[in-house]
């Protein structure tokens, strides 16, 4: 069964500033991969998505993220924050195959961003 | 386009009795899944629906079921609610079937008591 880990569960930045979040997975082959983003009271917005070929990808509000087999990672990186990006952010693994939309999620990023 | 709409959003239920959550997903959608989302356990996936067919089911007890209509509209249902049950119910919809993007509606908060 595939299993998704981001290891920090509180991450604060300046407003300005890089981010990166990380995010390990567990799975058999490669798998789609999600990031997700939460505002409170909200439901959850999706950022970009991996399915195959160039292993970096662009997403929306200026997010971009990396596939790394070798490391089974898949980090979300911004560089330069806004406040407006304070936020819990998901990373999930979706299985190939007759898996339908299942996807297994992270616990989660809250990102706090200081003025 | 109007985006997933998920009623009620906030329900207060007491142990013992059952409660239904509907979710209206984006026109065109056929794939509504449905997940939990509470602090200790975090997202978990409850069951996908498909065409009126159950696709996939997570690891939740009978206690939770669901439906979808023909006009792709799902409900999921609760039975004999434990104070573990309150949670964020999120319904999420999709064109097809995997692996594309989720439309996540804002959820319905339940609260048990």
């Amino acid at each position: 069964a595939q299993s998704v880990t981001q290891p920090d569960i509180h991450i604060t930045v300046s407003e300005g500033a890089s981010l990166e979040l990380r995010c390990n997975y567990s799975y058999g082959a490669t798998p789609y991969l999600f990031w997700y983003v939460q505002s409170p009271g909200q439901g959850l917005q999706l950022l970009l998505k991996y399915f195959s070929g160039d292993t970096l990808v662009q997403g929306i509000k200026g997010f971009e993220a990396e596939f790394k087999r070798s490391q089974s990672s898949f980090n979300l990186r911004k560089p330069s924050v806004h406040w407006s990006d304070a936020a819990e952010y998901f990373c999930a693994v979706g299985a190939r195959g007759n898996a339908g939309n299942m996807l297994t999620f992270g616990g989660g990023t809250r990102l706090m961003v200081k003025p | 386009k109007a985006g997933v709409t998920q009623t009620p959003r906030y329900l207060i239920k007491t142990r013992g009795q059952q409660v239904t959550l509907s979710c209206s997903p984006i026109s065109g959608h056929r794939s509504v899944s449905w997940y939990q989302q509470t602090p200790g356990q975090g997202l978990q996936f409850l069951f996908e629906y498909f065409s009126e067919t159950q696709r996939n089911k997570g690891n939740f007890p009978g206690r939770f079921s669901g439906r979808q209509f023909s006009n792709s509209r799902s409900e999921m249902n609760v039975s004999t609610l434990e104070l573990g049950d309150s949670a964020l119910y999120l319904c999420a919809s999709s064109l097809e079937l995997g692996p594309g993007a989720l439309h996540f509606g804002n959820g319905t908060r339940l609260t048990v008591t």
